[in-house]
């Protein structure tokens, strides 16, 4: 499984735009990027994916270059309650069914006023 | 309507006691999974059942046995508890041909063993 290596901590402030970028170098053929935040006290919370060039929903954005050995999380405008650990995984779907999604560290991002 | 529920949220527990933690997931979803995550909040994969069959298991102590009696339940059974096995563990779900995006966690299980 590909593993991934992203900043340990971001700081930012209220309205700002947050870019937190994940490498992913030996990242194969088949898998996803896909980014999952996490409040304490609670499970991870999906926030988007992506195979290849940019994604965006009503959260975030993801870019990923044409080598995808890369990927980078935009938060636009962001405010207290994104103060959360985020983290990127690439994911590889099991033939038997299911996904064995890795965690890596994450980052933890805080947003100040 | 809670998507993925665990119970208990909180466990307080001596060393050499077994518990047990009961997940389930009203999403109608194929797979079901356990996650461990420690004091340092590495998320490390422990079971995964799709349709109650096991598929993932990883290097895990063979005093934790999961259980699935239908695939919207999967419980966790901790014999012997040790001290290291203080952590709050996940249950999640997903769709069978989910790529990893379809995952739903539950709000964790914080074990304390004392």
């Amino acid at each position: 499984l590909a593993k991934t290596t992203q900043p340990i901590s971001m700081d930012s402030y209220e309205g700002q735009e947050v870019n937190i970028t994940c490498s992913h170098n030996n990242i194969a053929t088949n898998d996803y990027i896909t980014w999952y935040q996490q409040f304490p006290s609670q499970g991870p919370r999906f926030i988007i994916q992506g195979y290849k060039t940019k994604v965006t929903n009503e959260v975030a954005s993801l870019f990923i270059p044409a080598d995808r050995k890369s990927s980078t999380l935009s938060l636009p405008r962001v405010s207290l309650s994104d103060t959360a650990v985020y983290y990127c995984l690439v994911g590889l779907r099991l033939t038997g069914g299911g996904n064995k999604l890795t965690f890596g560290t994450g980052t933890q991002l805080k947003v100040e006023l | 309507d809670t998507a993925v529920s665990q119970t208990p949220k909180y466990l307080v527990t001596q060393m050499g006691n077994d518990k047990s933690i009961k997940c389930e997931q009203n999403l109608g979803h194929d797979t079901m999974y356990w996650y461990k995550q420690d004091s340092k909040k590495f998320l490390k994969i422990m079971f995964s059942y799709n349709n109650k069959e096991l598929i993932i298991n990883e290097t895990v102590p063979n005093r934790f046995s999961p259980k699935s009696p239908d695939k919207a339940h999967l419980n966790l059974h901790i014999n012997s508890l040790e001290l290291g096995d203080s952590a709050v563990y996940f249950c999640a779900s997903s769709q069978d041909q989910g790529t990893g995006d379809g995952y739903t966690f539950g709000s964790g299980t914080r074990l304390t063993v004392v």
